[in-house]
This record gives structure tokens, C-alpha cells and sequence, in this order.
């Protein structure tokens, strides 16, 4: 069981805006502690994609935002597309396991 | 170009202990805010971190694996190793080399993986 919770699938129709949830508590993201955000294609390594203060690598499409408030961040997909069918993990810093943790993931599926 | 590229054995038996090397260009191990990690993901699970070395050889463990892994770093070669002692079936999973880049050794993002080397262990 992670300590950080994500919802287990969402879905959206091409176009549509979706946003994954990632809740955390006071020993990771609300210690302060950065929310990253890996997007994962099948059978490929996991890839980072944004943080939670939206620091984005070259090639990610600004359609990828991310946001954190209070033990929670969320990742938010705008003008969604076929492409971005993939699983999503959200990561962080856990002060109290000292260790980096990620989420259990959300299958995002597009309709 | 950073790239990063996992090899080691694919099957190990039960108690055995397992070594997998990690090859790396692009960046130096030596240059002060560098820091390799290893994580690994099991079949259909999120991913979980193992280990990590810095560049002033700082090395950080999961609490839940610390008894078990060794990592380790040889600049020169530009090579990263972990070692993990009495395989278990559950450590069946596919381990990534994993690159940041942060002046302090906690807190931040894994901005570059290896492609994998996926692990199985026989009972």
C-alpha cells in the first residue's frame, strides 16, 4: 500500500480535459516536498513529465500541467489525444520513510 | 545526451544474490548535484525505489531493502552497481538506473531512466 493514493483509472473522450488526483499527508507533499509527475506507454520505463510547480521538460506539450496544494497535487490534461493513453504515477519525497515513494498509479484511458 | 543502460543476469534462483550494473554517459558521477538511483517495478505495480549514490558517494537505501542492497559507483568507467543479497520470487520485477540532478540529498524528481533489465526469480 503506497502512502500516496491515486484514483485506479480515469477516462476522457479526445479533447476533453482530465485530472489525476494524488493525495499525500504531512511527511511528503504536505512537508513541502515537490509532486512529480511519470507518464508510462506500454512496455517502455516510466518518463517524467511535469511537477507539481510545472517545471517541464523539452518535448512535454504545455497540454500537461501540474499543481500541488496542501497534501494533494494533481496532474491535469487539457485537449486530450489518443497518445496520451498511458499509466500515470505521482512521486515524492517521504520524510518519515526517508525514501522517495510513488503512487500506485492511474490507467488513463481515452474514448 | 544523457543515457543510462541497466545489464545483469535475467534469471536468478532463489537465495542467490543478484549484481546489476548500470552504464551511464552524458554526465559525470563526479560533478557535484549528480546522483544515481535504482528502481525497480514489479509486474501490473507502481514503480519503488531501491537505492541511490551521489557524487560525493553519499549512498541513501529503502528502509524496507537496506539490509539487503549494496550500491555502489566506479567514476571512471562511469558505472553504477547495486547488489541485492537472498533473491526472493517477489523481487521479480524489471530494475531501472535512474539519473538527478539536486544539490541536496533528498526531495526531487528522477529525470532520466535506463530502458530496464527485467529480473525473474525461480524458486
Amino acid at each position: 500500500q503506497s502512502v500516496l493514493t491515486q484514483p485506479p483509472s480515469v477516462s476522457g473522450a479526445p479533447g476533453q480535459r482530465v485530472t489525476i488526483s494524488c493525495t499525500g499527508s504531512s511527511s511528503n507533499i504536505g512537508a513541502g516536498y515537490g509532486v512529480n509527475w511519470y507518464q508510462q506507454l506500454p512496455g517502455t520505463a516510466p518518463k517524467f513529465i511535469i511537477s507539481s510547480n510545472n517545471n517541464r521538460p523539452s518535448g512535454v506539450p504545455d497540454r500537461f500541467s501540474g499543481s500541488k496544494s496542501g497534501t494533494s497535487a494533481s496532474l491535469a490534461i487539457a485537449g486530450l489525444q489518443a497518445e496520451d493513453e498511458a499509466d500515470y504515477y505521482c512521486q515524492t519525497y517521504d520524510i518519515s520513510l526517508s525514501a522517495w515513494v510513488f503512487g500506485e498509479g492511474t490507467k488513463l484511458a481515452v474514448l | 545526451q544523457i543515457t543510462l543502460k541497466e545489464s545483469g543476469p535475467t534469471l536468478v534462483k532463489r537465495t542467490q544474490t543478484l549484481t546489476l550494473t548500470c552504464t551511464f554517459s552524458g554526465f559525470s558521477l563526479s560533478t557535484r548535484g549528480v546522483h544515481v538511483g535504482w528502481i525497480r517495478q514489479a509486474p501490473g505495480k507502481a514503480p519503488e525505489w531501491l537505492a541511490l549514490i551521489s557524487w560525493d558517494d553519499y549512498k541513501r537505501y529503502s528502509p524496507s531493502l537496506k539490509s539487503r542492497l549494496t550500491i555502489t559507483k566506479d567514476t571512471s568507467k562511469n558505472q553504477v552497481a547495486l547488489t541485492m543479497t537472498n533473491m526472493d520470487p517477489v523481487d521479480t520485477a524489471t530494475y531501472y538506473c535512474t539519473h538527478r540532478v539536486d544539490a541536496t540529498h533528498t526531495g526531487g524528481l528522477w529525470g532520466y531512466w535506463g530502458q530496464g533489465t527485467r529480473v525473474t526469480v525461480s524458486s
